[in-house]
């Protein structure tokens, strides 16, 4: 059965790096888009970025000059790193899977909430 | 970036009745890429439908899609108590791939 499974820390300070990793069980992490998507709280979401197995990356243009993603295919992980954080990044994270070149997130973590605060 | 507008932001409606909600993109997307979750409080979003009207794995044919280039579609035509729930729309036509801000169906 498949599943995933967000980490890092939960409290950020201003300015800082937010790092969060997510961990794939059951099945194979190759041959599939893997993404992040934020939700603050009791608002929409809000896509950050993919990355494939390979390492081709796509970022939200809006995200962008913050933001870098990675994958690590011998521990069927991938992470997010973000740069720079306000409390405009406080959200709920989520890492996702779809199937190359669609964005049908057929899988998601349970989310892991991030607060930006000093 | 295309902007999706969902209507209306709440729907209140008992179980068995019909529910219709809407998606409205702010230029025209291509069928393939239109998506539909449901969203369950504390819980992350489950893919319904995706294509515009292709249900995924385990949604039941209560749960349908339609539409194309600007107006698209998500009806539910008998609501069960598992059904109330957000609703997201998605489109992946043009990056950034965007969603909607979401439909409430409450139980009236």
């Amino acid at each position: 059965q498949v599943h995933l499974q967000e980490s890092g820390p939960r409290l950020v300070k201003p300015s800082e790096t937010l790092s969060l990793t997510c961990t794939f069980s059951g099945g194979s992490i190759s041959s599939f888009y893997w993404s992040w998507i934020r939700q603050p709280a009791g608002k929409g979401l809000e896509w950050i970025g993919r990355i494939s197995t390979s390492g081709g990356t796509r970022y939200n243009p809006f995200l962008k000059s913050r933001l870098t993603m990675s994958v690590d295919t011998s521990k069927n992980q991938f992470s997010l790193s973000l740069i720079s954080v306000t409390a405009a990044d406080t959200a709920v994270y989520y890492c996702a899977r779809a199937e190359p070149d669609t964005a049908n997130f057929d899988s998601w973590g349970q989310g892991i909430l991030v607060t930006v605060s000093s | 970036e295309i902007v999706l507008t969902q209507s209306p932001g709440t729907l209140s409606l008992s179980p068995g009745e019909r529910a219709t909600l809407s998606c409205r993109a702010s230029q025209s997307v291509r069928s393939s890429y239109l998506v539909w979750y449901q969203q369950k409080p504390g819980q992350a979003p489950r893919l319904l439908i995706y294509g515009t009207s292709s249900r995924a794995t385990g949604i039941p044919d209560r749960f349908s899609g339609s539409g194309s280039g600007t107006d698209f579609t998500l009806t539910i035509s008998r609501l069960e108590a598992e059904d109330f729930a957000v609703y997201y729309c998605q489109q992946y036509d043009t990056s950034p791939q965007t969603f909607g801000q979401g439909t409430k169906v409450e139980i009236k």
